[in-house]
């Protein structure tokens, strides 16, 4: 059970350039999230998706897309990158049900650079 | 709009002293208020989740306490140690899918 993944781990943009961050979970959850963190500041919510086939915008979602073709996976893109989008990207995931003592799965993040 | 604050930014202590990290958000409607730590370069652990209709919960040396109506929730730390050292993010969801995350206390717990 690897819990959540991201896939790259580092990553060196210049401006203007493309990419697709890569989320997979393998705890069948129903909901996924991409979040930015920069330094002294929380996480910020980019978007997010409530089940397979289905995204919204979060907080700041503006520079970025996503999609959700298979449950387990979450894909947040970049078509063209700014330095502004230089920060760390974390995944996560949660169940459906909120009730209970569940919680969001965190990855363990992506450092993107934008030169 | 909601906001989430967390004071101080950083704490710096010494082994075996007993700490609080506080946190407040501005909209008390919320639906439950979340402890994470979180290791350099690492991801984001969840250590203490409280419900909205609950006023605290406890994981070993770690006590979290709720106030809605105040709009503030504490983590108690006892004994601190030397692995403690971390930051802490505290987290509240508004609905079902939101968190509004506070920038975080980083702690030293020196040896």
């Amino acid at each position: 059970n690897a819990g959540v993944t991201q896939t790259p781990k580092f990553r060196v943009l210049k401006t203007g350039q493309s990419m697709t961050l890569l989320c997979a979970q393998d705890m069948n959850h129903e909901y996924m999230y991409w979040y930015r963190q920069d330094p002294g500041m929380g996480l910020r919510l980019i978007h997010y998706s409530v089940g397979e086939g289905t995204t919204a915008k979060g907080e700041v979602p503006d520079g970025y897309n996503v999609s959700r073709l298979k449950k387990q996976n979450f894909l947040l893109g970049l078509e063209s990158a700014a330095p502004s989008q230089t920060s760390v990207y974390f995944c996560a995931s949660s169940s459906r049900d909120f009730s209970s003592t569940d919680t969001q799965y965190f990855g363990p993040g992506t450092r993107l650079t934008v030169l | 709009k909601q906001e989430v604050t967390q004071i101080p930014a950083a704490l710096s202590v010494p082994e075996g002293e007993n700490l609080v990290l506080n946190c407040s958000f501005t909209d008390s409607a919320i639906y439950n208020l979340q402890w994470f730590r979180q290791d350099p370069g690492k991801g984001l652990t969840s250590l203490l989740l409280i419900q909205s209709s609950q006023r605290e919960q406890t994981s070993g040396r770690l006590n979290a306490s709720l106030d809605k109506s105040s709009g503030r929730s504490t983590l108690y730390i006892a004994a601190s140690q030397p692995g403690d050292s971390a930051t802490y993010l505290c987290a509240a969801l508004y609905n079902f899918n939101k968190f509004y995350f506070g920038s975080g206390t980083k702690l030293n717990v020196k040896p």
